[in-house]
């Protein structure tokens, strides 16, 4: 069954240092998103992505963030200068596929320590 | 902000069917209603969704009264794998619509 990957699973970060975030998204999704979870908290929405170009972001999402389709496969999430809230899981999801409808698929997120 | 209302927790025997109900009584025409489960840190998982009509695939059933202001996430024989907090989401049926999760109701299977 195709999946949603991301990498890497972990990364330990010193504060200030800056930290891409991977995700493979599954190949025929035209629509892309990352979400963050604080431990102990709600899953939270970053920002959707489609045709290039950014469609929605939430207030946290500001400009210490950046989104990138580099390539046909890859999306990446950019955090500039990270901080220590910055700690968290961070999920990429993709939808919208020809003939998967539009549910949104997660992958096993990133989790990032910042120190 | 979410607009489903969940309990926050509930028990469930094992090999008992898990009954989740799921509140939504300002949905629009054009919004589904979408389950979710979050295995400890692991990703969220789709499970199941449904417009008007019930639903059943592998994992669940999904149950939808006829006002559509209420849903039930129906696991016919839960095991201790299915211990996880459940997401009950309503979302547009535009393709690029995201999902706002709420805090959920955390499922837990009793041996």
């Amino acid at each position: 069954e195709p999946e949603v990957t991301q990498t890497p699973s972990h990364q330990v970060t010193q504060m200030g240092q800056e930290v891409i975030l991977r995700c493979v998204p599954i190949s025929n999704h035209l629509y892309f998103y990352w979400y963050r979870q604080i431990l102990g908290q709600k899953v939270e929405f970053l920002v959707s992505f489609y045709n290039n170009e950014i469609s929605e972001k939430s207030e946290i999402f500001d400009d210490q963030f950046s989104v990138e389709r580099p390539d046909g496969s890859n999306f990446t999430l950019k955090i500039r200068s990270t901080k220590l809230e910055d700690s968290a899981m961070y999920f990429c999801a993709s939808s919208g596929g020809l003939g998967s409808g539009n549910t949104i698929y997660f992958g096993e997120g990133s989790w990032l320590t910042v120190v | 902000d979410a607009k489903t209302t969940q309990p926050p927790s509930m028990d469930c025997a094992e090999g008992r069917a898990a009954n989740l109900p799921c509140n939504h009584s300002t949905i629009s025409g054009n919004e589904y209603v979408y389950w979710y489960r979050q295995i400890h840190s692991q990703g969220p998982q789709y499970i199941i969704h449904g417009l008007k009509n019930n639903e059943t695939n592998e994992m669940a059933s999904l149950i939808i009264t006829e006002d559509r202001k209420s849903s039930t996430l129906i696991l016919p024989h839960a095991t201790l794998r299915d211990t996880a907090v459940y997401y009950c989401i309503v979302r547009a049926e535009y393709r690029d619509d995201k999902i706002i999760f709420g805090k959920g109701t955390r499922l837990h299977i009793l041996p």
